[in-house]
């Protein structure tokens, strides 16, 4: 089984529906990320978390929000879907005790907003 | 603004050894890294540089020189499976990883 799971892997929805995605980790990790992936761009980030009690924004975070429920959760909410959110989504996590910096990536959510 | 830049696509021959490099201009600098993105698949981690010089890992090494603001990967001994994106993200000063677009890599026989 993969360390970080996100669900749905792909999913098709209609302008302004709300849409959540999840993720969930057992590598234990305090930190996890949203990241959206488009062609020709680079990953960019969405919102991420520390912990529990702290979540951020990243560069990208209007018409998103999110939730971390526990350490080992975070979700990310459409909360009215329109096209160009449609794009390959990431879950990350990352280590704050060794704090290398390196990212462990779900396997991806891909939605299209039609 | 915040800016890396990678090659698009590249294409080298199996068994020969290929340089994806990247050149960078970030808000402050904490590390470098590469990551390998098979298609439709994760990004998986490759390596990391904070100080300048050559690291060696197996097939692949990674290079950083913080002056220059410039970085390369270097694939040794190409296999079919490295077909992929490589992608390259920089650390800035506020320990956020700014990405590139990432260079796709096509192995031809």
């Amino acid at each position: 089984d993969a360390d970080v799971t996100q669900t749905p892997r792909n999913r098709i929805t209609k302008t302004g529906k709300r849409i959540m995605l999840e993720c969930s980790q057992t590598k234990g990790h305090d930190r996890m990320y949203w990241y959206r992936q488009d062609p020709g761009l680079g990953l960019r980030l969405i919102y991420y978390s520390f912990d529990v009690k702290d979540i951020n924004k990243g560069e990208i975070s209007d018409g998103y929000s999110v939730s971390r429920q526990a350490q080992a959760k975070f979700s990310l909410s459409l909360e009215s879907a329109i096209p160009n959110q449609t794009a390959l989504y990431f879950c990350a996590t990352s280590d704050l005790v060794r704090d290398t910096g390196e990212l462990f990536f779900g396997e991806g959510s891909r939605l299209t907003v039609l | 603004g915040q800016n890396i830049d990678q090659p698009t696509e590249m294409t080298a021959t199996e068994g020969a050894i290929v340089q994806i490099n990247c050149t960078y201009q970030t808000s402050g600098f904490n590390g470098l890294f590469w990551y390998q993105q098979h298609a439709g698949e994760a990004p998986t981690f490759l390596s990391y540089n904070v100080l300048d010089g050559l690291e060696e890992k197996g097939r692949f090494s990674s290079f950083l020189s913080r002056s220059k603001g410039y970085s390369y990967l270097l694939l040794k001994e190409l296999q079919m499976k490295d077909s992929a994106s490589y992608l390259c993200a920089v650390q800035d000063s506020n320990y956020q990883l700014i990405w590139g677009a990432g260079t796709k890599l096509i192995i031809k026989p």
